[in-house]
């Protein structure tokens, strides 16, 4: 079946840098374009960034363009999310997702938890 | 941005009654709508994509509807289990997908 668990998270001091991962299982990852969608505590969701399925495209919210890259590994079925420049407003469940179509996501991980605090 | 707006933000059902949740689009999305569920502590699930396709293994009980800027999700007899919070997310301007801010299933 397919499974995405992430890890990374974790408390992180402003201006500060973080990766996250997420292994991805029980699917042709190479086949997929994946997201990353977070959620600040007690808030909604919000799109952070795709990557197509070979890697050559990248796109990004405006909130983190410039401060977040997304990359991923085919051959060891891992996706990431380099995060710099680390803001208190960035603090959020980060969900990797995997994307069928256009957009829509059908299997989340259960998310890793950044906190960027002092 | 097209700015997904959900109404109610809270809606109090008793179980086996219809609950009818609403979500507009800031502008025209065709049928580029999708439906999640969440529940606490726990990852989104896929409801509804296309507006009105239900995901792998989602019960008949949920349906999608509409086009354009107007979308609803009906859950025609709620469950124990459907209480939620439930987002829809356009997917019609790529790379500006965005979500709308939910609507809480709470018991009556």
């Amino acid at each position: 079946q397919v499974q995405l668990v992430e890890s990374g998270g974790g408390v992180v001091q402003p201006g500060r840098s973080q990766r996250l991962s997420c292994a991805a299982s029980g699917f042709t990852f190479s086949s997929y374009a994946m997201h990353w969608v977070r959620q600040a505590p007690g808030k909604g969701l919000e799109w952070v960034a795709i990557i197509w399925y070979d890697g050559n495209q990248k796109y990004y919210a405006d909130s983190v363009k410039g401060r977040f890259t997304i990359s991923r590994d085919n051959s060891n079925n891992t996706l990431y999310l380099q995060m710099s420049s680390l803001r208190a407003e960035d603090t959020a469940v980060y969900y990797c997702a995997r994307d069928p179509y256009n957009g829509v996501c059908d299997y989340w991980g259960q998310g890793t938890l950044v906190t960027v605090s002092s | 941005e097209i700015v997904m707006t959900q109404s109610p933000a809270t809606l109090s059902v008793s179980p086996g009654e219809r609950a009818t949740l609403s979500c507009r689009a800031s502008q025209s999305i065709s049928t580029n709508l999708a439906w999640y569920q969440q529940k606490a502590g726990q990852a989104p699930r896929l409801l509804i994509y296309g507006a009105s396709t239900r995901a792998t293994g989602i019960p008949a009980r949920f349906s999608g509807s509409g086009s354009g800027t107007e979308f609803t999700l009906t859950i025609s007899s709620l469950q124990s289990e459907d209480f939620a919070v439930y987002y829809c997310q356009q997917y019609n301007n790529w790379f500006t997908w965005t979500f709308g801010q939910g609507t809480k299933v709470e018991i009556k």
